[in-house]
Formats: structure tokens, sequence, C-alpha cells
């Protein structure tokens, strides 16, 4: 069963320093998503990236966040410069149309020192 | 701003009854709902979706009923089983359905 695949499992990083979040989304989807979940806390939705821009975002997704698909294949998360506050899990979803179930990539675990 | 809200952090069940899970929601906007499954250090896997046209959708052990003038959904496991020992999400969409919202969670224990 196709599943969406992310990289790497976990990363850590000194604050301040670039981080980017590699997602492989599901071959035949078109809507792409990030989310994070702090730990113990909900799970919040970051951007929605469709046709190659972003469609929506959220006020967490400010200028230290970007999107990217560089290639047919991958979707990227970067946060320019890491605070200690983006230690979260990173998760990747996609789906075939807007209102349809989104499928998750396991994570990425991100802690910032 | 909790628009999705699950308030019971969790749930212990024997196996073999009845889960019981809830969710309430503010937004009357919303029309789209989902109840993710998560293991640890996985990522949620979806388990069952309903939209505001119906009030009740209903996928082997599981069914959610959604009851629009409450603002509220649920979600039916029976019988549960250990393997459904799980945190599970409820979200929710507008028309729009670029954004998932997403509530706390509850932690469901199943006991064999």
């Amino acid at each position: 069963e196709p599943e969406v695949t992310q990289t790497p499992s976990h990363q850590v990083t000194q604050m301040g320093q670039e981080v980017i979040l590699r997602c492989v989304p599901i071959s035949n989807h078109l809507y792409f998503y990030w989310y994070r979940q702090i730990l113990g806390q909900k799970v919040e939705f970051l951007v929605s990236f469709y046709n190659n821009e972003i469609s929506e975002k959220s006020e967490i997704f400010d200028d230290q966040f970007s999107v990217e698909r560089p290639d047919g294949s991958n979707f990227t998360l970067k946060i320019r410069s890491t605070k200690l506050e983006d230690s979260a899990m990173y998760f990747c979803a996609s789906s075939e149309d807007r209102m349809e179930t989104q499928y998750f990539g396991p994570g990425t675990r991100l802690l910032v020192l | 701003d909790q628009q999705v809200k699950q308030n019971s952090p969790s749930l212990s069940v024997q196996e073999g009854r009845i889960s019981i899970l809830n969710c309430d929601y503010t937004n009357s906007m919303f029309d789209y709902f989902l109840w993710y499954k998560k293991y640890p250090a996985e990522g949620p896997t979806f388990l069952i979706s309903i939209s505001s046209i119906k009030d009740k959708n209903e996928d082997g052990r599981f069914t959610v009923f959604l009851n629009k003038s409450a603002k509220h959904l649920s979600l039916h496991i029976v019988p549960s089983q250990p393997g459904d020992s799980a945190v599970y999400f409820c979200a929710a969409s507008d028309q729009g359905g670029n954004q998932f919202y997403f509530g706390t969670g509850t932690s469901l224990t199943v006991i064999p």
C-alpha cells in the first residue's frame, strides 16, 4: 500500500541553525501538508500546498518557515533559523483532492538545543 | 483558540466492551470530520470520516456519530480489542478543506 515517507526520523540541531525536513508524498496525490505536534499538545496545522504554491497557512507558519516541491517527488519544510520552541514532531501529509482523507507520514522529531 | 476539543485525555475499557470517544467543536462552518488513530512513534492513521450531510457512518467495528445541533461527534468501537489501544484524534474541516483542526487526543487503553 502506498505511504507517505519522511526523513530524517530524528533531527537534533542548535538554535539558529537551518533545518530541512523531507517528505515523499503518495505519488498520485496533489495536495500536501505539514503539521506539527509539540510534546503533549495537539496536532497543529502549518501549511497546505497545491499546484506549486501555498494554498493556506496558519499563523505558526511565519517567515522562518518555507515549503518547496523541488522535484516531482519530494516536499520539503525548511526552518530558516530554528528556535527552542520549534522542537516538535513534524508530520507531512498528502491527499488526492482537497476534501479527501489526508495520509500522514511517520513524522520527524526535531529537537532544537 | 481550541476549535476542536476532546475533553477526556484518557479512557480505559475492558476487551470486548464498547469504547466511546467524544469530540466537540465550536465552528459551525465545519462540515467534514475525521478520526485518526496514532500509535507511539508513528504518524496519525486515518480511521473513519463523516460529512455533515450524514449523522452516522459505520465501518466494521467503528462507527462515528455526528450531532450537528450539539456540535458533537463520537467514535464507537465495538467490540474493543487490545490492538485498539492508541491515541485517537478527532479532526474537523470546513468546506475549503485546506486546513484540518485537530483535538488534543484521547488515549485509549483496552485491557485484556
